[in-house]
């Protein structure tokens, strides 16, 4: 089992519209919480972290559930330029200090 | 403030030959981590070090890879006798402290023919 899973996609939504991506990860000891994103040929770009409290940023929500270790962020009011891959991220505190990234969710937003 | 700086941004080796990227960290950054991204799949983990020091190198490959960040000058990844599955985009990342937020350099694409 990944330490971190996606759902591939792609989503193909209108502009306009709300899409929600999930994710889960395997390890119950991990401890920070991440969304990512990355466009085509580019590098991860910090989107916002994620807190079991859950928070918003603008269009952004995400949300944490550690007794189900899920993982979630909902996108309102798509915007073309929000196209990109979404990459669920996990810091597993196992003494690593490194990121575990889920494979990413593809958002293809149309006109 | 500049951000992660990688260089080359694209290198072309023939097989048998050594790769060697370049990653500055942010400025006041000093833990640098290296990702390797193969096309269509996730990034994967290959090492963490401090200034001098290697924290943890559990994702590096056995042979052939080896990483470094000496006191000056900017964290090295070298690949030796590069083979055509290292073609892929190599990732650096810099966070101020351990377990802070990572920021990510442009990456270096390389291919090896």
């Amino acid at each position: 089992r990944k330490e971190v899973e996606q759902d591939p996609g792609p989503f193909n939504v209108p502009e306009g519209a709300t899409v929600a991506f999930n994710c889960t990860y395997s390890n119950s000891a991990s401890q920070s919480f991440f969304w990512y994103r990355q466009d085509c040929r580019k590098e991860p770009k910090l989107l916002m972290s994620v807190y079991s409290s859950g928070n918003e940023d603008g269009r952004f929500t995400a949300q944490l559930n550690r007794a189900s270790q899920y993982i979630s962020l909902l996108i309102r009011d798509s915007k073309l330029s929000d196209s990109a891959t979404y990459l669920c991220v996990v810091n597993i505190n196992t003494g690593r200090r490194a990121l575990t990234f889920g494979s990413g969710t593809r958002l293809q937003v149309q006109p | 403030n500049a951000g992660v700086m990688q260089n080359p941004r694209h290198l072309v080796r023939r097989r048998g030959q050594e790769a060697r990227l370049r990653c500055s960290p942010m400025k006041g950054h000093s833990h640098v981590y290296w990702y390797r991204q193969l096309p269509e799949e996730g990034l994967k983990f290959m090492v963490y070090l401090q200034k001098e020091n290697i924290i943890d190198e559990s994702g590096m490959p056995k042979e052939r890879f080896s990483a470094e960040f000496p006191k000056e000058g900017p964290s090295i990844l070298r690949i030796q006798q590069v083979v055509r599955g290292d073609s892929a985009a190599y990732f650096c990342a810099s966070s101020e402290l351990a377990w802070e937020t990572q920021y990510f350099g442009p990456g270096t694409r390389l291919l090896v023919l």
